[in-house]
């Protein structure tokens, strides 16, 4: 199953209202995450089933979608939100992930 | 807190075989799902395989019979080998613990190690 992801990448400024799509060439069920990566770092997970908060992580981030379009949205951009997200997709073996969506400073 | 540790050669030649180690520390490798993802330098993210610490495995497809995963629960280590490698096996590789669930039904990467870059070449 491919994940595309959109845009690559964007620019924003701290406060804005941020959304990534994340879309399945075919239906994943709700079998989908979100993670975090910083330049260096390894992965760190975010959202889980489409639309579970990872414990730990802020209320800021959400996720929502179903069938074969997701979205991952962070409601107030933080200084240190500014990262690439991936999303995966668990619903089928292989599991694969998104191509990333790089966030950056305006 | 659990904390992963990945271990192995920075440097394979090609055609040679690759072996890496993941050593967890803060918890106990019974009970949960181990992983293996790799990520070549500016690029996504790429599972290669998994395995339950009963033994039970499952690999990605696009490796064909290269990778072999393992466990030892006495250690608390879990390997990974791949064979005949070439300049496309340059990635950091890294270990992860599959241990978010809603309902058990799936798996999430909720434990990381740090990562370890591997670079083929003569």
């Amino acid at each position: 199953i491919q994940l595309t992801q959109s845009p690559s990448s964007l620019s924003a400024s701290v406060g804005d209202r941020v959304t990534i799509t994340c879309r399945a060439s075919q239906g994943i069920s709700n079998y989908l995450a979100w993670y975090q990566q910083k330049p260096g770092k390894a992965p760190k997970l975010l959202i889980f089933d489409v639309s579970i908060l990872q414990s730990g992580v802020p209320s800021r981030f959400s996720g929502s979608g179903s069938g074969t379009d997701f979205t991952l949205t962070i409601s107030s951009l933080q200084p240190e939100d500014f990262a690439t997200y991936h999303c995966q997709q668990l619903n089928s073996s292989p599991q694969t992930f998104g191509q990333g969506t790089k966030v950056e400073i305006k | 807190q659990v904390q992963l540790q990945e271990s192995g050669p920075g440097l394979v030649k090609p055609s040679e075989t690759l072996s890496l180690t993941c050593t967890v520390s803060g918890g106990s490798i019974s009970g949960y799902y181990w992983t293996w993802i790799r990520q070549p330098p500016g690029k996504g993210l790429e599972w290669v395989a998994y395995i339950y610490y009963s033994g039970s495995t499952n690999y990605n497809p696009s490796f064909k019979s290269r990778v072999t995963i393992s466990v030892d629960t006495s250690k608390n280590q879990v390997s990974l080998i791949l064979t005949s490698v070439t300049a496309a096996d340059t990635a950091v590789y890294y270990c992860a613990r599959a241990g978010a669930t809603v309902n058990r039904e799936r798996y999430y990467l909720d434990y990381w190690g740090q990562g370890i870059l591997v670079t083929v070449s003569s």
